[in-house]
C-alpha cells in the first residue's frame, strides 16, 4: 500500500516567518499535487509536480519534487494569515485514475 | 464557475439506517470520486467511477456501495449506518485526461454523525 506522510502535522507561526512542509513516501508516484483547504471547504488544487527534481513557484510559494518521485515540500516564504488553512499533497498512482492523499499539515498564520 | 454540489452539509443518522449521500457536477468531467476525511488520517478514497455504471474499489470501500446512472451525479450509500462511518465525506471530480496531471475538483463536503 502506498502512503504518504507529511510533517509537521500543526504548525502556528508569526506572521512574516518562513515555513517548509514536507510529503515523504518509500514509493515512486508518477507525479505529485499539492492542495489548500479551508474550514467548510473542499481541498483546491494548488499546484502539480511531474518531473523528479521540478520546482514550481506560486507567488510566495515553492514547491519541489524530488529527484527519485518519493517526496515533495513545500516552503511558504513571508507567511500571511490567509494561508492558514489544511495543506494536502497527493499523489497519483501509476497506471490508474488514484490518488493517494497525505495526512496533511495544519497551518496557522496570526497576525 | 464550475460546481461540485454535495446534497447535504451536515447529516445525523442513527445506526442501522440507509443513508445516501449525493453528489452532482457540472462540469461533464469523467471521474468522480468519493473520500472520507478523518483527522490525522487525510482523505482515504472509498469508491471511484470513470464512466456511467463503472465503479471500482478504493482502499476503504467496505461498508459502503456507489451508484452512477448519469455522469454528472455520483451517490454514496451507507447499507447500514454505524457508528465509525462518523466522518467528513468529501465528493470530488476529474476531467478523465490522465492521472499524472489530472485536477480534481471537490465538493464542499458533508459532515455524518451517526449516533
Amino acid at each position: 500500500t502506498q502512503l504518504l506522510e507529511q510533517s509537521p502535522q500543526f504548525l502556528s507561526i508569526q506572521e512574516g516567518e518562513n515555513l517548509t512542509v514536507y510529503c515523504n513516501s518509500s514509493s515512486v508516484f508518477s507525479s505529485l499535487q499539492w492542495y489548500r483547504q479551508e474550514p467548510g471547504e473542499g481541498p483546491v488544487l494548488l499546484v502539480t509536480v511531474v518531473t523528479g527534481g521540478e520546482v514550481k513557484k506560486l507567488k510566495r510559494l515553492t514547491f519541489q519534487f524530488g529527484d527519485a518521485r518519493k517526496d515533495s515540500s513545500l516552503h511558504i516564504t513571508a507567511a500571511q494569515p490567509g494561508d492558514t488553512g489544511l495543506y494536502l499533497c497527493a499523489g497519483a498512482a501509476s497506471g490508474t485514475y488514484k490518488y493517494i492523499f497525505g495526512t496533511g499539515t495544519r497551518l496557522k498564520v496570526l497576525a | 464557475d464550475v460546481k461540485v454540489t454535495q446534497s447535504s452539509r451536515y447529516l445525523v443518522k442513527r445506526t442501522g439506517e440507509k443513508v445516501f449521500l449525493e453528489c452532482v457536477q457540472d462540469m461533464d468531467h469523467e471521474n468522480m470520486f468519493w473520500y472520507r476525511q478523518d483527522p490525522g488520517l487525510g482523505l482515504r478514497l472509498i469508491y471511484f467511477s470513470y464512466d456511467v455504471k463503472m465503479k471500482e474499489k478504493g482502499d476503504i470501500p467496505e461498508g459502503y456501495s456507489v451508484s452512477r446512472e448519469k455522469k454528472e451525479r455520483f451517490s454514496l450509500i451507507l447499507e447500514s449506518a454505524s457508528t465509525n462511518q462518523t466522518s467528513m465525506y468529501l465528493c470530488a471530480n476529474g476531467p478523465g485526461q490522465g492521472a499524472m496531471t489530472d485536477t480534481q475538483y471537490f465538493g464542499p463536503g458533508t459532515r455524518l454523525t451517526v449516533l
